[in-house]
């Protein structure tokens, strides 16, 4: 069974430029996460998406915004890059039933870096 | 708000040595608790969880952690690690009313030494 893929993964931009990332969570799987895991930071949760809305958002500004497909994939585009946005992008998807109990599978990461 | 706490950022030891983690809570309902780890240049896979029942769960590779609910605690701990340990270790609680949000702590860089 695939697992969570993330593309691509390794993007360089400039301030000021628009960087899109894009996920494909495991199959069967209808919520999808992402996370910016940044230097020294720990991941810091960014956004969630399930069935296609966004559910919850991180303290991140409305730069930061995303979007799920009706195959649930999802992209996650970040505008106006800065420096500081330069970290790892992850991620994840899962089961959205209590049986779950919010268990993640995390992709590989997209690595971001701003010059 | 819900935080999570780890207490150690680096921890170094010798193969053969044991090991614990530790993980604290800020959050008075219930929860589900989970030990992520990301070993060098891979990607972040479950260690193990404890939704509810026997506090000590145990997960692969000879890991794991107990749930003490008076402390907020959910500590990692292994009896003898190998070089292969060396990983980054993170902790994370889901509380089921803010489904979606699964907070992480800072995580701990463990370097088992040959």
């Amino acid at each position: 069974e695939a697992g969570v893929t993330q593309s691509p993964t390794h993007l360089i931009k400039t301030r000021g430029q628009q960087a899109t990332l894009r996920c494909s969570p495991i199959s069967g799987h209808t919520s999808v996460y992402w996370y910016q895991q940044a230097l020294g930071l720990g991941l810091q949760f960014l956004l969630w998406y399930d069935e296609g809305e966004e559910r919850n958002r991180g303290n991140f500004p409305p730069r930061f915004s995303g979007r799920q497909f009706p195959n649930y994939s999802s992209e996650l585009n970040v505008n106006a890059l800065e420096l500081e946005d330069s970290a790892l992008y992850l991620c994840a998807s899962s089961l959205k039933t209590p049986r779950s109990g919010g268990e993640l599978f995390f992709g590989e990461g997209s690595r971001l870096t701003v010059l | 708000a819900q935080s999570v706490s780890q207490h150690n950022h680096h921890v170094i030891l010798s193969e053969a040595a044991s090991l614990e983690l530790g993980c604290n809570y800020s959050y008075g309902g219930t929860v589900n608790l989970f030990w992520y780890v990301q070993y060098p240049g891979q990607h972040l896979q479950l260690l193990l969880k404890y939704f509810s029942g026997d506090p000590l769960v145990k997960g692969i590779k000879g890991f794991e952690a107990e749930f003490i609910k008076s402390k907020f605690s959910f500590n990692l701990r292994k009896p003898s690690v190998q070089w292969s340990d060396t990983a980054e270790y993170f902790c994370a609680v889901n509380a089921p009313d803010s489904w979606g949000k699964l907070q992480f702590g800072a995580g701990t860089q463990v370097v088992v030494t040959p």
